[in-house]
């Protein structure tokens, strides 16, 4: 298995620009999720996904879009980038929404914007 | 008061050495807590799981302190390669999604 992964590992947009990061597992895992990482601020959830079809908000959803039309597939679209947005992109999944499931990561985006 | 939070270090330690470091949590109702490791840019794994009194795997211990609403890492033996960063995630079981900690940098000196 290859677990999760994420496409592109590192990525540089003008203010403005959109763009897809990609993320995808092969683990037939129900729930996935979108974090992203700033220095000293923890990993915050962008979005998730608790099966196909089924997207919803986490606590910084704004400026993003998600979709979920496989099980496989989960992927996070820029709208229009911001310089606040650069940051470093976790992709993550995990068996289903039970408390001791375990969270699996993508080797994650990072991403600048100028 | 943030919901899940670290001491940020760096906590500088001898090889060899035990190292211990906390995680305090603001929900009493949270049921299950963890300890992922990162490296320098790379992403969290998982390191252990603390259901409910504590947790043990070989040099690390996990202990869970429901009254003071505090989960601890031990780490004994100290080795170099223990040198990372220690996150601490919170579930609840009437919201599955997991709260995060921001860390606390480790750092192992021969």
């Amino acid at each position: 298995n290859a677990g999760v992964t994420q496409t592109p590992k590192f990525q540089v947009l003008k203010t403005g620009q959109s763009m897809t990061l990609q993320c995808a597992q092969d683990m037939n895992h129900e729930y996935m999720s979108w974090y992203r990482q700033d220095p000293g601020m923890g990993l915050r959830l962008i979005h998730y996904s608790v099966g196909a079809g089924i997207t919803d908000q986490g606590e910084v959803p704004n400026g993003y879009n998600v979709s979920r039309s496989t099980t496989e597939d989960f992927p996070l679209r820029l709208l229009s980038a911001a310089p606040s947005q650069t940051s470093v992109y976790f992709c993550a999944s995990r068996p289903g929404t039970s408390s001791t499931d375990t969270q699996y990561f993508g080797p994650g985006t990072r991403l600048t914007v100028l | 008061r943030k919901e899940v939070e670290q001491d940020p270090g760096p906590f500088n330690v001898p090889e060899g050495a035990t190292v211990a470091f906390n995680c305090t949590y603001s929900n009493s109702a949270s049921q299950s807590f963890f300890w992922y490791r990162q490296d320098c840019r790379k992403e969290p794994k998982l390191l252990m799981s603390v259901y409910s009194s504590g947790n043990e795997d070989g040099r690390f211990t996990a202990q869970l302190n429901r009254a003071s609403q505090y989960i601890s890492l031990l780490i004994r033996d100290s080795k170099l390669s223990d040198s990372a960063t220690y996150l601490c995630a919170v579930n609840m079981d009437s919201n599955y999604q997991l709260i995060w900690g921001a860390g606390t940098k480790l750092i192992i000196k021969p």
